[in-house]
């Protein structure tokens, strides 16, 4: 079993479509991030989570919600998606955050806005 | 200026030969630097961290760290075919304390 599991693993979905997005992680960690990744642009960085508490908010929309009930879960609910949001959604983790922490990985979802 | 910067590539490479990769900061305080790799379609794997100026080995790879200039590299030696990827540069940033990536340099290894 990974250490950091997402679903689903593609989504295409309208733009008056509501979804979630799901982010489990199996490795005792404490912090957890969303990262939006664009063709030709670096990874960038969504919000961050620390127990359960959202520590960072990068500017953005509204249109992304995200919710942490536990250290474990992550999910970003989405509504109204425009064409510009269709991108590879990236959730990771770390033992906490703040320096020397690396962060891993899940395997992304695949979003496809139409 | 970008954050965290690489060249894009693709950096073309025999099979058997060193692969050198670069990567340039702007935060002068920084303190730790990774590198992730991340193949088509998958998700960034971390591969090495550096945190003291100098040379840090792991099996083929050697992430070397310079302060003063604001770099760090990534050597792979004996490259391989299955190392022809895309290698993140990532720095934590003092500013909001929050891990910042270059855009990435993509690795062709060539039998």
């Amino acid at each position: 079993e990974t250490g950091v599991t997402q679903t689903p693993r593609h989504l295409v979905m309208g733009m008056t479509n509501k979804k979630s997005l799901k982010c489990e992680q199996h490795l005792g960690h404490n912090a957890m991030y969303w990262y939006k990744q664009s063709a030709k642009k670096p990874l960038e960085l969504m919000f961050v989570y620390s127990l359960e508490e959202r520590v960072e908010n990068n500017s953005v929309p509204s249109r992304f919600s995200p919710e942490c009930p536990n250290s474990s879960h992550l999910f970003l609910h989405l509504h109204t998606l425009q064409p510009e949001d269709s991108a590879l959604y990236l959730c990771a983790s770390s033992t906490r955050t703040g320096s020397n922490q690396p962060q891993h990985f899940g395997d992304g979802t695949r979003l496809s806005i139409l | 200026q970008k954050e965290v910067e690489q060249n894009s590539g693709p950096l073309s490479v025999p099979e058997g030969a060193i692969a050198s990769l670069n990567c340039t900061y702007s935060d002068r305080v920084s303190q730790s630097f990774f590198w992730y790799r991340q193949y088509s379609g998958k998700s960034p794997e971390l591969i090495m961290s550096i945190y003291s100026n100098g040379d840090k080995e792991d099996g083929r790879f050697t992430a070397q760290l310079n302060k003063a200039s604001q770099y760090v590299s990534l050597l792979i030696r004996d490259s391989q075919p299955s190392d022809s990827a895309t290698y993140l540069c990532a720095v934590i940033v003092a500013a909001g304390n929050k891990l910042t990536f270059g855009g990435g340099t993509r690795v062709l290894v060539k039998p």
